[in-house]
């Protein structure tokens, strides 16, 4: 069974500090995407990554693929009240699936 | 992009009533289709992926006869909440691969209510 575990659950932070996510497994994915979701709506993508190594920016948030594409980041930097938000990670599994990472709760203080 | 059209958004409905939820891809073909569940403040849970002309294929502790799953076409797919109960109530998301980005897109969910 293929698991992503994602740490932290909960962030709660001043406006204009940095912050990361991580999500973690011990299988290989054929890519990985970042979602974040706000209460009552659908999770939107933010990014996905395929390649082992692969770094991708938007704006003030970077996200990172594992060289083993087991593992991947999402740092944001200077991070605003307007980040706030469910972060959540997901993995490509080969049958098309999804394995959700169990979410980052995060919340930016003015 | 690639939209997700998903209705009702919300939904209150009676103890043993059955509620209709539909999904469509607008400006894509969508053969596979994904159902989720998710309760407050916690992660997706997949319940069952929806093949196009194929019976659904429903997670492990999901039931099929009360979670009825239909893939007619290539641009809907619904799912049917049977003799719904209090413990349904729950937040219901459908999402579908976007081939061209790699990603996935999801409809806006339905908020289901059951009194």
């Amino acid at each position: 069974t293929q698991l992503l575990e994602q740490s932290p659950q909960f962030l709660s932070i001043q406006e204009g500090e940095n912050l990361t996510v991580y999500c973690n497994s011990s299988s290989v994915f054929s890519s990985l995407q970042w979602y974040r979701q706000e209460p009552g709506e659908g999770p939107v993508l933010l990014v996905t990554v395929v390649t082992g190594g692969e770094v991708k920016k938007l704006k003030r948030l970077t996200f990172q693929f594992g060289d083993a594409r087991k593992d991947s980041s999402l740092h944001i930097t200077a991070a605003q009240p307007g980040d706030t938000g469910l972060y959540l990670c997901a993995g490509a599994a080969s049958n098309y699936q999804l394995i959700w990472g169990a979410g980052t709760k995060l919340i930016i203080k003015p | 992009g690639a939209v997700v059209s998903q209705h009702p958004s919300r939904v209150i409905c009676k103890s043993g009533t059955s509620v209709k939820i539909e999904c469509r891809s607008l400006d894509f073909q969508a053969t596979t289709m994904f159902w989720y569940r998710q309760f407050p403040k916690q992660s997706l849970m997949l319940m069952a992926t929806s093949n196009e002309g194929s019976k659904a294929t429903y997670e492990q502790g999901v039931e099929k006869d009360k979670f009825l799953i239909n893939h007619a076409s290539l641009t809907l797919s619904t799912l049917t909440v049977t003799s719904a109960h209090p413990e349904d109530s729950s937040f219901y998301i459908c999402s579908a691969r976007d081939f061209q980005n790699y990603g996935y897109t999801f409809g806006s969910g339905t908020r289901l209510t059951v009194v």
